[in-house]
């Protein structure tokens, strides 16, 4: 089966300008992630979908973050304005059902604020 | 508040031989231990998946312990490959519908020829 798919692969930004990531999940998976992944460090989450639908943004920054995933399957995370802090891997993960179920991650968008 | 520890940092070893990775978890409620494994510049994969009820779970050459009670997981990689160099991660759900997953910072497993 197809994996997560994510673009693009690699983002080099100055501060303070936009950018965007796109994620398209495996085919039936309702549930989806969006992870930051500083040097170094395990993944974090940022905001999780069931569906269309958001389950957890807790610790997405909203001031500056934003994500959607209006039809339940493709999802984007915007960034605005970037911050140098922001530099890091940001993950797609989805899954079927988070109880028992793996869940399978693409392979990234590196991001470099400079 | 709900942690995973993980052990060592890094670690270098000879290709052929077999090493042991650690992870410690203070995570409330327990609904399952998970390790991934992270190539440089890829997503995590995930190698194991372990509930409360399992000790030990296989995958080829890499093998997985639970002990609920300490709290305590390993990673036993045997006979390492080059191709086993990568991050390790472990991963608590504290479960729920939602699964609240808690991610370890992860072991950086170098395997040298």
């Amino acid at each position: 089966e197809a994996g997560v798919a994510q673009s693009p692969r690699y983002k080099i930004i100055e501060k303070r300008q936009s950018v965007a990531f796109w994620c398209n999940p495996i085919s039936g998976h309702a549930t989806l992630y969006w992870y930051q992944q500083i040097l170094g460090q395990g993944p974090k989450l940022l905001i999780q979908f069931q569906n269309n639908g958001v389950v957890d943004d807790s610790q997405l920054p909203k001031d500056r973050f934003s994500a959607e995933r209006l039809k339940g399957v493709d999802s984007t995370l915007k960034i605005q304005p970037a911050k140098l802090e922001d530099s890091a891997v940001y993950l797609c993960a989805s899954t079927r059902d988070l109880t028992l179920e793996k869940l399978f991650f693409g392979s990234g968008t590196q991001l470099s604020v400079l | 508040k709900n942690q995973v520890e993980q052990s060592p940092q890094s670690l270098i070893i000879l290709e052929g031989k077999n090493c042991t990775l650690q992870c410690n978890y203070t995570v409330s409620p327990f609904s399952n231990l998970r390790w991934y494994k992270q190539d440089t510049g890829r997503g995590p994969v995930s190698l194991t998946i372990m509930t409360f009820s399992e000790n030990t779970k296989s995958n080829g050459r890499y093998t997985a312990t639970l002990d609920a009670d300490t709290k305590q997981s390993s990673l036993h990689i045997t006979a390492s490959q080059l191709s086993d160099s990568a991050s390790y991660i472990c991963v608590v759900s504290a479960g729920g519908s939602q699964g609240n997953l808690i991610f370890g910072k992860g072991t950086k497993l170098s395997v040298k020829p």
